[in-house]
């Protein structure tokens, strides 16, 4: 199987807003609405910020914020801060087989 | 606050058998409402789900590592365990735990993960 394709990375200044998108197939990110992001921090345990597709847990900034179409999913962040920078991972369900599927991996930077 | 810890050895040699264990502290892990999983990143790498398991003992993994894999569960130690037969170099990297929420297949609650090194 193969891992969703994610950008290496993506780079913005304070206050302004980037967009990471995590690519699939009919058979995963376009056939569910199971894709979730996670902030990792290095050394830290990955953290939650969205989930079926668009949904964000309690406790998690409103300038993070989801969506999808087609085989794409997308995760944007408003407002960027010095403290967003970090490892960006995409996940979707991809069935009884495959199950889950996690992205390349995006790497934030704040510049 | 549910919270998960992993443990075991940080260096197995080639062949050898990987073995960690997950403490979950804070929830019970014979709760129904989640699944028990393992995911890995190797080193420059992006993450893989490796395989999750029930409280019932049922587990499932990816195929790409099914037969080498196991996951159990121990009720009455509130851990889950993983098990990675025959291992090479290409097996060394972070391992993390992670609860799995059945309601909505999401990875809510991460370990802080333990880096594994396979070398002789």
């Amino acid at each position: 199987q193969s891992a969703l394709t994610q950008p290496a990375s993506v780079s913005g200044s304070p206050g302004q807003s980037i967009t990471i998108s995590c690519s699939g197939t009919s058979g995963d990110v376009g056939n569910y609405n199971l894709v979730s992001w996670y902030q990792h921090h290095p050394g830290k345990a990955p953290q939650l910020l969205i989930y079926e597709d668009s949904k964000r847990p309690s406790g998690i900034s409103d300038r993070f914020s989801g969506s999808k179409s087609g085989n794409t999913a997308s995760l944007t962040i408003s407002g960027l801060k010095a403290e967003d920078e970090a490892d960006y991972h995409c996940c979707s369900y991809a069935g009884t087989t495959l199950h889950y599927l996690f992205g390349t991996g995006t790497k934030v930077t704040v510049l | 606050q549910l919270q998960l810890q992993e443990s075991g050895p940080g260096l197995v040699k080639p062949s050898e058998t990987l073995s960690l264990t997950c403490n979950v502290s804070g929830g019970s892990i014979s709760s129904s409402d989640y699944y028990w999983g393992w995911i890995r990143q190797p080193p420059g790498k992006g993450l893989e789900w490796i395989g999750s398991v029930f409280h019932s003992g049922s587990s499932f993994h990816t195929p790409s590592l099914k037969s080498r894999v196991s996951i159990s569960v121990d009720t009455s130690k509130n851990q889950f365990s993983l098990k990675v037969r025959s291992v090479t170099a290409a097996d060394t990297a972070v391992y993390y735990c992670a609860s799995l929420w059945r309601a909505t297949d999401v990875f809510d609650i991460w370990g802080q993960g333990t880096m594994v090194t396979v070398s002789s």
